[in-house]
C-alpha cells in the first residue's frame, strides 16, 4: 500500500514569513495531489490540489509543486498570517485506490 | 445541499456498550469512508465503500461495522465499545474513490469510560 511521510511535523514561522511542507509517497501510479487544511476544532478542508499532469499550481498565497520523479510534493505558503495556523495533511491518491493521509504538520504563525 | 452530515456531535458511552454513528451526504457520492483521529495524530481509514452494497476495511477495522443500503447513508457500528476507541470520528465523501476531493462531515467526539 501507499507510504505517505509528511516532513515537517511542526513548523513555526514568524507571520510574513513563507512556509514549506513536504509529502513523501511511495505509489508512482498516484496521479491526484492534494493538501487539507484542518482548523482547531474544524473538519479538514481541502485548499489546493493538483493532477500529474501539471508540476505547479498556485492560488493566491498558496501554492503546491510536484516532482513526479522523485515522488515528493510540496505545499507552499508566503506571507503567513494568524490565521494560516492548523494542521495541514496531504493525501496522494489513484483512482480506484482507497487515500492513506500524512500524519499531518503543525503550523504555527507567530505575531 | 447540507454536504456530509454527522450525528450526533458528542457521545459518552460506558465500556462494553454498543452504539451507531450516523453519516449521510447530498451529493450523490459514490465513495464514502470513516476516519478517526486521535490527539496528535492524523486521519486513520477504519471502512470505506465504493457504492451502495460494498464495503471493505480500511487500516483499523477492528471493532467497528459498516454497510451501505442507499448511496445516501453510512452508518458506523461500535459493536462493544472500548476506552481505546475514544477518538474523533469524521465521515467523509468523495464522487469516486482515490483521485477527488473529499468533503468531511463536522465529526463525532466519542468517549469510552
Amino acid at each position: 500500500g501507499e507510504n505517505v511521510e509528511q516532513h515537517p511535523s511542526t513548523l513555526s514561522v514568524q507571520e510574513g514569513d513563507s512556509a514549506v511542507i513536504k509529502c513523501t509517497y511511495s505509489d508512482s501510479a498516484s496521479n491526484y495531489f492534494p493538501w487539507y487544511k484542518q482548523e482547531l476544532g474544524k473538519r479538514p478542508q481541502l485548499i489546493i490540489d493538483i493532477r500529474s499532469n501539471v508540476g505547479e499550481k498556485k492560488d493566491q498565497r498558496i501554492a503546491v509543486t510536484l516532482n513526479k520523479t522523485a515522488k515528493h510534493f510540496s505545499l507552499h505558503i508566503t506571507e503567513t498570517q494568524p490565521e494560516d495556523s492548523a494542521v495541514y495533511f496531504c493525501a496522494p491518491g489513484e483512482y480506484g485506490n482507497k487515500l492513506v493521509f500524512g500524519a499531518g504538520t503543525i503550523l504555527r504563525v507567530k505575531s | 445541499n447540507a454536504g456530509v452530515t454527522q450525528t450526533p456531535k458528542f457521545q459518552v458511552l460506558k465500556t462494553g456498550q454498543s452504539m451507531t454513528l450516523q453519516c449521510a451526504q447530498d451529493m450523490n457520492h459514490e465513495y464514502m469512508s470513516w476516519y478517526r483521529q486521535d490527539p496528535g495524530m492524523g486521519l486513520r481509514l477504519i471502512h470505506y465503500s465504493v457504492g451502495a452494497g460494498i464495503t471493505d476495511q480500511g487500516e483499523v477495522p477492528n471493532g467497528y461495522n459498516v454497510s451501505r443500503s442507499t448511496t445516501e447513508d453510512f452508518p458506523l457500528r461500535l459493536l462493544s465499545a472500548a476506552p481505546s476507541q475514544t477518538s474523533v470520528y469524521f465521515c467523509a465523501s468523495s464522487r469516486q474513490q482515490g483521485a477527488y476531493e473529499q468533503y468531511f462531515g463536522p465529526g463525532t467526539r466519542l468517549t469510552v469510560t
